[in-house]
């Protein structure tokens, strides 16, 4: 079956320190790529929606230069998280979507982001 | 505007009871509706889901959710309740742009 990896699964940092995020879908091509952010014991939030090539588009009030997301080709996308703050530390999951209209979004293992 | 609503932000059962997880939505169109577990730390895992054609869904684990229009809810079942069931479950409706509307999730816990 489909499967994003997504890499680092765990990052601990200073303040100040900017962090990247891979999400890989290793055996299809993946056009879409969506990224999320979790808070403990709550739901997913939609942070923005990256397709390669293009510009991502950010859900509102996510900070597009603060969060700055680069699909480069179709089974890699990036988020940087910039001048990481403690306020950003949180769970980050992508998901990546096949072309079929009918297939549903595959998640990454998610990333636990801790600024010190 | 699409919507998922899950009522019991957490449930409790015995092990070999039946598993009832509740989800309604709100969708101005054909909804495709989905259901996601995770567990602690991990990303998401998809159960099953509902596009179009027969209205009860078999997932994996033995899971499986009817589709009712009249009711616009996607309730997740189980007949019997396994310790390894235990996890957060999440329901979601996709929008005309396909992204993901999750509701708020419920934690499902399995005594022994």
């Amino acid at each position: 079956g489909a499967v994003v990896s997504q890499h680092p699964s765990r990052v601990i940092c200073k303040s100040g320190t900017s962090v990247k995020i891979e999400c890989r879908s290793l055996d299809f091509q993946a056009t879409t790529m969506f990224w999320y952010r979790q808070f403990p014991k709550q739901s997913l939030m939609l942070m923005a929606t990256s397709n390669e090539g293009s510009k991502a588009t950010y859900e509102q009030g996510v900070e597009k230069d603060k969060f700055l997301i680069n699909h480069a080709s179709l089974t890699l996308s990036t988020l940087t998280v910039t001048s990481a703050h403690p306020e950003d530390s949180s769970f980050y999951i992508c998901s990546a979507r096949l072309p079929d209209s009918n297939q549903p979004q595959h998640f990454g293992d998610g990333t636990r982001l801790s600024i010190l | 505007a699409q919507s998922v609503t899950q009522l019991g932000s957490h449930v409790s059962v015995s092990e070999g009871a039946l598993v009832l997880l509740r989800c309604n939505y709100s969708s101005s169109v054909p909804p495709y509706l989905f259901w996601y577990v995770q567990y602690p730390n991990q990303g998401l895992q998809l159960l099953l889901k509902y596009t179009t054609g027969a209205t009860l869904v078999k997932g994996i684990n033995g899971f499986e959710a009817e589709f009712k229009k009249s009711e616009t809810s996607f309730h997740l079942t189980k007949p019997s309740a396994h310790m390894s069931d235990a996890a957060e479950y999440f329901c979601a409706v996709r929008d005309s742009s396909y992204k993901l509307i999750f509701g708020s999730g419920t934690r499902l816990l399995v005594r022994p």
